[in-house]
């Protein structure tokens, strides 16, 4: 069974503090994909980032910045000088390589103030 | 290109009555997904579809859950009949195959009153 757990519910900030959204996650597989998704207050998805489980690099993207450590099997994801536009909902999410199906944690809501 | 594209936006029905939603995935999309968002139980799988067939519908909740997918451009999730426990956001995503990244629409509101 797979399982993602997104300790922290609710985050708030102010304008250009840094954040960290904490994501860990359980599996049997070797082989396996991480997510980020971000669901603004428009409702709609949308599609961060994805790493397989064989990619430990971190990734850096604009202010965006992800750490995978397969060791303590967590994927957090850190915005660097919050903006009011940051504010969503944010879903970490897991598959296994023989499916295609993602598991996803509860998200975290993240509000930053001005 | 066109994103992942679901129709009504919003649907406002009262209980009993048939709800049909709409989705067209991205075009060379394989996978089609179609997902349930609710405060109590997050965003669930209802089923999923590959090169037009339904391979894992465990997820819906039961029979008055179906959902068609008679071509690769268009599929469909019906509730009859709808009931208030059924207010949720559906969603629909696609993917270029099985395990790539799930591209999503921008979901269907549904209010069963």
């Amino acid at each position: 069974a797979q399982k993602v757990t997104q300790a922290q519910t609710e985050i708030s900030v102010v304008e250009k503090e840094d954040v960290t959204l904490d994501c860990v996650y359980e599996t049997r597989d070797t082989t396996y994909y991480l997510f980020w998704y971000k669901q603004p207050p428009s409702g709609e998805l949308v599609f961060l980032i994805r790493r397989n489980s064989f990619d430990e690099q971190n990734e850096i993207s604009g202010r965006y910045s992800w750490n995978f450590q397969k060791s303590t099997s967590s994927f957090n994801f850190t915005i660097t000088a919050s903006q009011v536009v940051d504010s969503a909902v944010y879903f970490c999410a897991l598959s296994g390589a023989g499916y295609s199906t993602l598991t996803f944690g509860k998200g975290t809501m993240l509000l930053v103030s001005p | 290109d066109a994103g992942v594209i679901q129709s009504p936006r919003h649907e406002v029905t009262e209980m009993g009555q048939e709800v049909t939603l709409r989705c067209k995935p991205i075009s060379g999309h394989n996978s089609l997904f179609w997902y349930r968002q609710t405060m109590m139980r997050g965003l669930e799988l209802l089923i999923y579809f590959n090169n037009n067939v339904p391979i894992d519908d465990s997820g819906m909740p039961e029979d008055r859950f179906s959902a068609k997918m008679p071509n690769a451009s268009f599929s469909t999730l019906k509730i009859q009949p709808s009931e208030p426990r059924d207010s949720a956001v559906y969603f629909c995503a696609s993917s270029r195959d099985r395990q790539e990244t799930q591209y999503f629409g921008p979901g269907t509101r549904l209010l069963v009153l």
